[in-house]
């Protein structure tokens, strides 16, 4: 079955510093991609996607691109903000009908100032 | 912009009771999704609804769930009697169903059982 495997946190970053959360998938077909974030105390909000290979997603400074060789989606940003403390969760869905979503374990990342 | 609201936000019950989790979808939307994150742990599928019944479902969601959307516009989740595992964020979500479409999430219901 699907799966997406996600690189462990907690990350703690300085405010400027240059993040990457790893995130690699298992998937028959082509999935989609997606970031999804969850601020404190928040739900769960689409911060970018990819629908096939070689896309590049794009948000709030945020970019990962969807590479089907190495089969990941990597998320990276060139100059975090405080405001971008959060839970990162890479997902991936299947493009068979209208299947669910598939989340990683999530990523708790810190920016301190 | 359009989003998906859930109810109550937070509800507390003691162990064996039932618990009926709201949510309204998209208007437009016609796949319909739970699912809970137990603190600090990942989220986890429970179930998707379209067409008035059940698309999938994983092995969380057994006999003591049930989904239902009883008017064309809320989708419920029920859990007929509680237990003390069955603390978590639920989250609902929905989509229009296009093969690359996101989901949308409401806020969440936290369910504290006691």
């Amino acid at each position: 079955g699907n799966s997406v495997t996600q690189m462990e946190g907690p990350v703690t970053l300085s405010e400027e510093a240059f993040l990457t959360i790893n995130c690699t998938y298992t998937a028959t077909g082509y999935p989609s991609l997606f970031w999804y974030v969850q601020y404190p105390g928040e739900g769960l909000q689409l911060l970018l996607k990819a629908t096939k290979a070689d896309d590049k997603g794009s948000n709030k400074g945020f970019e990962a691109t969807y590479r089907k060789e190495t089969t990941s989606f990597h998320l990276e940003k060139g100059s975090v903000q405080v405001s971008d403390s959060a839970v990162y969760f890479c997902a991936l869905r299947g493009n068979f009908g209208n299947e669910k979503l598939t989340f990683g374990t999530g990523t708790r990342l810190t920016i301190i100032p | 912009e359009p989003e998906v609201t859930q109810t109550p936000s937070h509800q507390v019950t003691q162990m064996g009771q039932e618990v009926i989790l709201r949510c309204v979808p998209i208007s437009n939307h016609l796949y319909f999704y739970w699912y809970r994150q137990i603190l600090g742990q990942k989220v986890e599928f429970l179930v998707s609804f379209y067409n008035n019944e059940i698309s999938e479902k994983s092995e969380i969601f057994d006999d003591q769930f049930s989904v239902e959307r009883p008017d064309g516009s809320n989708f419920t989740l029920k859990i007929r009697s509680t237990k003390l595992e069955d603390s978590a964020m639920y989250f609902c979500a929905s989509s229009t169903g296009t093969d690359t479409g996101e989901l949308f999430f409401g806020e969440g219901s936290r369910l504290t059982v006691l």
